[in-house]
């Protein structure tokens, strides 16, 4: 079953309003957990890494203020797209943990936003 | 942010042939990791390569660590259906959870 979920799959919302997108590990604690944006047909690339109790490191051309991410539990990390635009339409995911043993990083499967 | 280069962007292919595919960097990293995605949903993970010149093999997949470690292959014989959907590569630097994606491959199967 799946270890990293994510909440709503899909989110469709009207121009201006916040949407929150919630990345929760199921069975384990993950003191770290990364936001990835996929817009169409492109490649996943990396928004932040969202750190338990402290703030989120961004990637160059993230706005912090736009993309808030809290993580204010070991199992549970939320993306809040603020004043959301169309623009903004993408598929977000989330990943947690590093298996050391086996290499893989656990994904979500994924929140669709649609901005109208 | 940084994009590996992926080729083919995509194939089109009959089932039962084999499919190779390729993923480039300017940098070296210590990890490559395979994924396929499937249409809305997350990446799976395929199979991971840690050492340069590592051969791995996960069934009917094949994947390669470059030996310069700027590069690996994924290989897949015999195609069949379930087969379809996005390939990722992607690089990774031990102890360093973030990873830098490829461009995607988009393998379609051709009945």
């Amino acid at each position: 079953g799946a270890v990293v979920s994510q909440h709503p799959s899909w989110v469709i919302c009207k121009s201006g309003t916040s949407v929150k997108i919630e990345c929760r590990s199921l069975d384990f604690q993950a003191t770290t957990m990364f936001w990835y944006r996929q817009f169409p047909k492109q490649s996943l690339m990396l928004m932040a890494t969202s750190n338990e109790g402290s703030k989120a490191t961004y990637e160059q051309g993230v706005e912090k203020d736009k993309f808030l991410i809290n993580h204010a539990s070991l199992t549970l990390s939320t993306l809040t797209v603020t004043s959301a635009h169309p623009e903004d339409s993408s598929f977000y995911i989330c990943s947690a943990t590093w298996d050391r043993v086996t290499g893989e990083l656990f994904f979500g499967e994924g929140s669709r936003l649609t901005v109208l | 942010g940084q994009q590996l280069n992926q080729s083919p962007q995509s194939m089109f292919i009959q089932e039962g042939e084999d499919v190779s595919m390729n993923c480039t960097s300017s940098s070296i990293f210590n990890t490559w990791l395979w994924y396929k995605q499937d249409p809305g949903e997350g990446p799976v993970l395929l199979i991971a390569l840690y050492k340069a010149g590592e051969l791995t093999s996960n069934g009917r997949l094949t994947a390669q660590f470059g030996i310069t470690r700027k590069d690996s292959f994924l290989n897949i014989s015999a195609s069949i259906p379930s087969d379809v959907g996005i390939y990722f590569c992607a690089g990774a630097n031990f102890g360093n959870e973030k990873l830098t994606f490829g461009t995607g491959t988009r393998l379609t199967i051709i009945p």
